[in-house]
């Protein structure tokens, strides 16, 4: 089956700073979404992007489906972007294959 | 706003009594499907309905069933909980329709099983 790859596994990054997320993946895939897991246990969605680049504020992601990597960026952190985040990939039909997730501490 | 709900958010159930979590959605979607989600992992599907059309994981215990009475509700029923079911539920939505944004899936916050 598809294998998916998220780096890196932990990160921790002062208030302010910059960072890139990365998943790898190891074949083509029919959508890519990027999850952030809050605190409290909910999935809410960042983007569905399986190919393009796509910005919601502070947040950009960037999916190169032919070479099977998708990028999330997250520009000027806050401590509310604490958190884990995951990457789902659909390859066809209805299973979603989820990365095992970037645990992000953002230090106030 | 549209939303997937999802009661209760904690629930506490004794080992090997059944347990019912429930989850509504009003977006309409067609399709619902339960996730498990253990400490320090990543979701892992259990099934879906495809409208009234149930899908198993080949890997989903007989212990876990599943019930979709109608287009916004769907039930997840743990016949004999064990300690080892403890973890936190995840329900999802999504409208598939063969369009740009078929799969995209709308998660629900979780319900958080104890078992004791």
């Amino acid at each position: 089956g598809i294998q998916v790859e998220q780096s890196p596994p932990d990160l921790i990054l002062q208030e302010g700073a910059n960072s890139t997320l990365r998943c790898n993946f190891s074949d083509s895939v029919n959508n890519l979404q990027w999850f952030h897991q809050n605190p409290w246990g909910q999935l809410i969605n960042l983007f569905y992007i399986p190919s393009g680049t796509k910005q919601n504020g502070r947040l950009s992601a960037t999916t190169v489906a032919t070479e099977r990597y998708s990028l999330l960026y997250i520009s000027s952190s806050q401590t509310t972007d604490s958190g884990v985040y995951f990457c789902a990939l659909n390859t066809g039909g209805f299973k979603t294959i989820f990365g095992a997730g970037t645990r992000l501490f953002v230090k106030a | 706003d549209a939303m997937v709900i999802q009661n209760p958010r904690y629930q506490v159930t004794q080992f090997g009594k059944p347990v019912t979590l429930s989850c509504s959605q009003t977006l309409n979607h067609n399709v619902m499907y339960w996730y498990q989600q253990k400490s320090s992992q990543a979701p892992k599907l259990l099934f879906h309905y495809y409208d009234k059309d149930f899908n198993n994981e080949a890997d989903t215990p007989d212990n876990f069933q599943s019930r979709r009475p109608n287009t916004s509700f769907c039930f997840l029923d743990i016949r004999s909980p064990g300690l080892g079911d403890a973890a936190m539920y995840l329900c999802a939505t999504s409208q598939t329709s063969g369009g740009p944004s078929s799969y995209e899936q709308y998660f629900g916050p979780g319900t958080r099983l104890t078992v004791t």
